[in-house]
């Protein structure tokens, strides 16, 4: 079956140091991929996606990720962690043009001083 | 980006009474809408896929009595939980997708929190 795997359920980085949370997907089709950020007590707002095109992709607030076919993975990257980043993150994949996502676990990104 | 509202926020409800919670595409229209739920600290499981004008298609052990959706129209979804009861508590939060685009863009409400007492 089509799935999504977010390795680690929570990521502790120093504030200013690099933020990496992984995303693999397992299909030898590539899927539509996205990365999200939530907020305690609300909704999903969204970084990034790759749909086609260039496989390096660059989000809102300073995030980035890089598509990788050979490794079905979705890294999402942030040079410099600010306290701000501090959130819910899922990583999504879809394989229909807005068809329903599949989510991943989540990583919870804690920031600290 | 286009805006997807929820209403209510929040509710608390007493157990054995149905709760109404309305999912509204504002500036676009949506002939498909996604209901997920999401237990705390926990990922989005969806529920259902609800179709403007027809069925929803809800998701393997999702209980279509229970989980009542209703596509009215083209910016409106709304999803029922009848009899709730404490284990119903949850967060809920609908996506919406536009259209028109090389990838339908699905956008997010602001999620609905339910408490049954």
């Amino acid at each position: 079956a089509q799935s999504v795997t977010q390795l680690g359920s929570h990521v502790s980085v120093s504030e200013g140091a690099l933020v990496l949370l992984r995303c693999n997907y397992s299909s030898s089709v590539p899927p539509y991929l996205f990365w999200y950020v939530q907020y305690p007590n609300q909704g999903l707002q969204l970084l990034l996606k790759y749909t086609t095109g260039a496989t390096l992709v660059k989000g809102i607030n300073g995030f980035e990720a890089e598509f990788k076919k050979s490794e079905t993975s979705f890294h999402l990257t942030k040079p410099s962690a600010h306290m701000s980043d501090a959130a819910e993150y899922f990583c999504a994949v879809t394989w229909n043009q807005g068809g329903k996502l599949i989510f991943g676990q989540g990583t919870e990104l804690s920031v600290k001083p | 980006g286009a805006v997807v509202s929820q209403h209510p926020s929040r509710v608390i409800c007493k157990s054995g009474t149905s709760v109404k919670i309305e999912c509204r595409s504002l500036d676009f229209q949506a002939t498909t809408m996604f209901w997920y739920r999401q237990f705390p600290k926990k990922s989005l499981m969806l529920m259902a896929t609800s179709n403007e004008g027809s069925k929803a298609t809800y998701e393997q052990g999702v209980e279509k009595d229970k989980f009542l959706i209703n596509h009215a129209s083209l910016t409106l979804s709304t999803l029922t939980v009848t009899s709730a009861h404490p284990e119903d508590s949850s967060f809920y939060i609908c996506s919406a997708p536009t259209s028109g685009r090389s990838y339908n863009e699905q956008f997010f409400g602001p999620g609905t929190r339910l408490t049954v007492l």
